[in-house]
């Protein structure tokens, strides 16, 4: 219950087009889903995060978009760059009680130029 | 970066081995983790430290001691290392002032032969 699953392992993108990262989780009582990106030879960096009270949260190009009651999140990247190639990484918590993190085993985005 | 560094950033050891890695915080957060980073895996809990002689296990503690004796010391010991302890190994802290964000510190590159 406690794992989170993430698709895909691998994705490659074309300059300007859109990544779509997704993740699913089991435990109900998860209330806060953040995705970090991680750049070679550097630990993994908050990008954006989200509660489950709201469906949709927008920060530039970085999008994630949460469905309660299918129990999964996802990550859009739009008008993907070169820059944005990375690894990829969500997580749960259930942050209102100060519990660890749960991550997905990630995914490694190229961006083609 | 939250202030955190980790010592050293790069480790070869033979099997049977101790080591011990060192993860230092500059801003008094009271929350500090350790991680393993595997391929396929994504970050995994060793351990983490609530306070100061405070800690308990994380999801793949077997192998792995800490200690924690001030605030802005994390120690993680392999008192026996093995090659399947070879992996990169982050620490992180939570910020309670940012919504309880774990924040990481720049890795260690630890091989065992």
């Amino acid at each position: 219950q406690q794992q989170v699953k993430q698709s895909p392992q691998s994705l490659i993108v074309q300059k300007g087009g859109i990544s779509i990262i997704n993740c699913a989780y089991e435990n109900t009582a998860f209330d806060y889903f953040p995705w970090y990106q991680q750049f070679p030879g550097k630990g993994p960096a908050l990008l954006i995060a989200i509660r489950p009270d709201v469906s949709e949260k927008k920060e530039g190009r970085f999008t994630i978009s949460f469905n309660k009651s299918a129990k999964q999140f996802s990550l859009h990247i739009m008008d993907s760059q070169p820059g944005d190639s990375a690894t990829y990484f969500c997580a749960a918590s259930m942050i209102g009680y100060g519990q660890n993190f749960v991550f997905g085993p990630g995914t490694r985005l190229s961006v083609l130029p | 970066d939250a202030g955190i560094t980790q010592s050293p950033r790069h480790k070869v050891t033979e099997t049977g081995t101790p080591v011990t890695l060192r993860c230092h915080q500059t801003e008094n957060h009271r929350y500090m983790y350790w991680y393993r980073q595997d391929p396929g895996h994504g970050l995994r809990l060793i351990h983490y430290s609530y306070g100061v002689k405070d800690t308990d296990k994380g999801e793949v503690s077997d192998g792995y001691s800490v200690s924690r004796s001030k605030t802005e010391d994390f120690l993680l010991t392999l008192e026996s290392a093995t090659s399947s302890q070879t992996s990169v190994y982050f620490c992180a802290i939570r910020e309670r002032s940012r919504n309880n964000e774990q924040f990481f510190g720049p890795g260690t590159r630890l091989t065992v032969l």
